[in-house]
């Protein structure tokens, strides 16, 4: 069964252009979940889908940042535009259903982005 | 808010015994999670805790206290496949708060 997979692995780009990150949970996932790794900080939450619906994107930090996952399968985070505090690691996770079993993420490898 | 605290930093030697501890604040608690991550590659699953105790799952072990907020991974038999980043991080309804991370090291 292949994992979460995250597109593309690092990405440098300039302050100011757009960058795209895609996420492929794993099949089956109706939970889908964005994170966020800044240098030097800990991993921090940023938004949750269910299936197409976003349930919390309260972690997302400005209107710079737009996450979709339409048709519920795949998602996409678009930053733009990019600024120089957005550089940092991007994971992706998903999980099944929440209160049936522990809950646990499957995270993918992340998305490392770099804004100069 | 959330507060999870964990070392920073933790050495040991091949085939010792390495615990690593985990202090929380948080505004509500569904249990503490420790995932593992190795440079580059993504954090894996090592254990969950909701309910007061110890966990054990071979060479790790888990412990949690509620009423103290406190939480302990102990890590036995340590090989060099150890070294790694160990994550604690506690659930809130869905979200997981993080720590920000205890990079172990394991020296022959």
């Amino acid at each position: 069964e292949a994992g979460v997979t995250q597109f593309p692995s690092h990405s440098v780009i300039e302050k100011g252009q757009t960058v795209t990150l895609r996420c492929d949970p794993i099949s089956g996932h109706d939970n889908l979940y964005w994170y966020r790794r800044v240098m030097g900080k800990e991993i921090k939450f940023l938004l949750h889908f269910v299936k197409e619906s976003k349930q919390d994107e309260s972690g997302m930090p400005n209107n710079r940042f737009l996450a979709e996952r339409t048709g519920g399968t795949y998602s996409t985070l678009k930053v733009q535009p990019a600024e120089l505090e957005d550089s940092g690691v991007y994971f992706c996770a998903s999980s099944q259903e929440i209160a049936a079993n522990t809950g646990e993420l499957f995270f993918g490898e992340g998305s490392r982005l770099t804004v100069l | 808010g959330q507060n999870i605290d964990q070392p920073t930093e933790m050495t040991a030697t091949e085939g010792a015994i390495v615990q690593i501890n985990c202090t929380y604040q948080t505004s509500g608690f569904n249990g503490l999670f420790w995932y593992q991550q190795h440079a580059g590659e993504a954090p894996t699953f090592l254990s969950y805790n909701v309910l007061d105790g110890l966990e054990e799952k071979g060479r790790f072990s888990s412990f949690l206290s509620r009423s103290k907020g406190y939480s302990y991974l102990l890590l036995k038999e340590l090989q060099m496949k150890d070294s790694a980043s160990y994550l604690c991080a506690v659930r809130n309804d869905y979200k997981l708060s993080f720590g920000a991370g205890t990079t172990v090291t394991v020296r022959a």
